[in-house]
């Protein structure tokens, strides 16, 4: 069964740091990898997203991602951070052909950013 | 995109009874789910809702205790029934257009269900 695991449960940084959140995934096969996030008392709401291509994906507000495939990997990254990036972080994956939106997340990371 | 409503957006529930949450969609869609968020972990699929036909439960859940209906393409309910404290959890509605393998999903703000 496919699976995602992220790495950090937690990350605090002070504004204009560097981020980057670990999202790892288990399955041989074609992919499409999501990175979500909820802002406090917010929904979900997508950052960005794979399905094929350039494995450097930019997503919203400053946020990209790389998919390295032979990692099984999808990390999060931004080269400096504010404090309003402050969220829960979700990566997560399809779960298969003809199954549209149906996701298997991970674990989730916290991220508190200190002005 | 999509704008999806759940009611409850809370509620304080008395062990042994039920609760009916609500998602509403804006639009038509084609998929429709049901998550659950324990406190402090990750979103766990609970079912795929079928429009006129029975809900695709996944591992661990069954239809007894997560009843799902879905009468027509903008909306469902999920039905948390004889609730004791370990469902206490967060309960999100999420849909997508359609069953494209490159879809995107909107999810609901969620009903938090606390169980005493």
């Amino acid at each position: 069964a496919q699976s995602v695991s992220q790495h950090n449960h937690h990350v605090i940084l002070s504004e204009a740091a560097s981020l980057e959140l670990g999202c790892n995934y288990s399955y041989g096969g074609t992919v499409n990898l999501f990175w979500y996030v909820q802002y406090p008392g917010q929904h979900l709401q997508l950052l960005l997203k794979y399905f094929s291509g350039d494995p450097l994906v930019k997503g919203i507000k400053g946020f990209e991602a790389e998919f390295i495939k032979s990692k099984f990997s999808f990390n999060l990254r931004k080269p400096s951070v504010q404090w309003s990036d402050t969220a829960e972080y979700f990566c997560a994956v399809n779960a298969g052909r003809n199954q549209g939106g149906k996701l298997i997340f991970g674990q989730g990371t916290e991220l508190s950013v200190k002005p | 995109s999509a704008v999806i409503s759940q009611k409850p957006s809370r509620d304080i529930c008395q062990r042994g009874t039920s609760l009916t949450i609500q998602c509403q969609v804006d639009s038509q869609v084609t998929m429709m789910f049901w998550y659950r968020q324990q406190p402090g972990q990750s979103l766990t699929l609970i079912a795929t809702a079928n429009q006129g036909s029975e809900a695709t439960y996944e591992s661990g859940f069954v239809i007894d205790k997560f009843p799902i209906s879905r009468p027509n393409l903008t909306f469902s309910t999920l039905t948390v029934s004889n609730m004791s404290p370990e469902d206490s959890s967060i309960y999100l509605c999420s849909v997508a257009r359609d069953r494209g393998w490159d879809t995107e999903a909107f999810f609901g703000q969620g009903t938090r269900l606390t169980v005493v």
